[in-house]
C-alpha cells in the first residue's frame, strides 16, 4: 500500500501527559500537512512541512504542539500536557509541489484525552 | 470566522436520483476548489476540484458547478448510489497562500436510500 499511513490510529490518554502521533506520506511527495478534525467539523489546517522546513504554523497550534519532519520523509506530532480540548482526530495529509492542490490523506489518529 | 461554508449539515436521496451539495465561501482570493468524501474511520478521499477560471468539471457521475460571483458552488451526483453516502466536505485553496493549505466546510452528511 503506497497511500498516507499514520500511527497511532487511536489513543487514549489522560489529561497532562504528553503524546506523539506519526504520520508517513507518500514516498515522492515532497509537501505534509497536519489537520485536525472535532466532532461534527470539517478539518483544520495546523501546519506544513516542504521537504524537512516547517513554513506554516496556524495560529490554532498553540506552543503544547510541535511538529517535525526531521529527514523531510515522515513526520511527527507531539503534544505535551494535554488537555481535553485537545481531543480530535488528527489527519495527516501530503503532496507533491508541482501537483496544485489535491491533498492525499491517511486515515488519521483519534485522540480521546479523558 | 468560518470562510467556507455547508449550510446543509445532511441530505437524503432515493437511489438512482441527482444529489446536490451546496458550499458557499467568503474569500476572494480562493481560486482552487475542491470536494471529498469521507467514510467513517477513513481519511478524507478527493473526489473532484475545479479552478476559478473554469465554471464547471465533471468526472462519471460528479459534476462540480462554480459561481464566482456568488461565491458559490455545488456537487451534483447523478445517478445516486448507497455507496455514496458519506460525508462530503468542500474545500477552498489561495494560490498566493503558503503551501496552498485546504480550508473546508463542515460537511454534509448524504444517506442515500436503496
Amino acid at each position: 500500500d503506497t497511500g498516507v499511513s499514520q500511527d497511532p490510529r487511536h489513543k487514549i490518554t489522560k489529561r497532562g501527559q504528553n503524546v506523539t502521533f506519526r504520520c508517513d506520506p507518500i514516498s515522492e511527495h515532497n509537501r505534509l500537512y497536519w489537520y485536525r478534525q472535532t466532532l461534527g467539523q470539517g478539518p483544520e489546517f495546523l501546519t506544513y512541512f516542504q521537504n524537512e522546513a516547517q513554513l506554516e504554523k496556524s495560529r490554532l497550534l498553540s506552543d503544547r504542539f510541535s511538529a517535525e519532519r526531521p529527514k523531510g520523509s515522515f513526520s511527527t506530532l507531539e503534544i505535551q500536557r494535554t488537555e481535553q480540548g485537545d481531543s480530535a482526530m488528527y489527519l495527516c495529509a501530503s503532496n507533491d509541489v508541482g501537483a496544485r492542490n489535491e491533498q492525499f490523506f491517511g486515515p488519521g489518529t483519534r485522540l480521546t484525552v479523558l | 470566522d468560518q470562510q467556507v461554508k455547508q449550510n446543509s449539515p445532511s441530505l437524503s436521496v432515493q437511489e438512482g436520483r441527482i444529489s446536490i451539495l451546496n458550499c458557499d465561501y467568503t474569500n476572494s482570493m480562493f481560486d482552487y476548489f475542491l470536494w471529498y468524501k469521507k467514510y467513517p474511520a477513513e481519511g478524507p478521499t478527493f473526489l473532484i476540484s475545479i479552478s476559478s477560471i473554469k465554471d464547471k468539471n465533471e468526472d462519471g457521475r460528479f459534476t462540480v458547478f462554480l459561481n464566482k460571483s456568488a461565491k458559490h458552488l455545488s456537487l451534483h451526483i447523478v445517478p445516486s448510489q448507497p455507496g455514496d453516502s458519506a460525508v462530503y466536505f468542500c474545500a477552498a485553496s489561495d494560490a498566493g497562500a503558503a503551501g496552498n493549505k485546504l480550508t473546508f466546510g463542515g460537511g454534509t452528511r448524504v444517506l442515500v436510500k436503496p
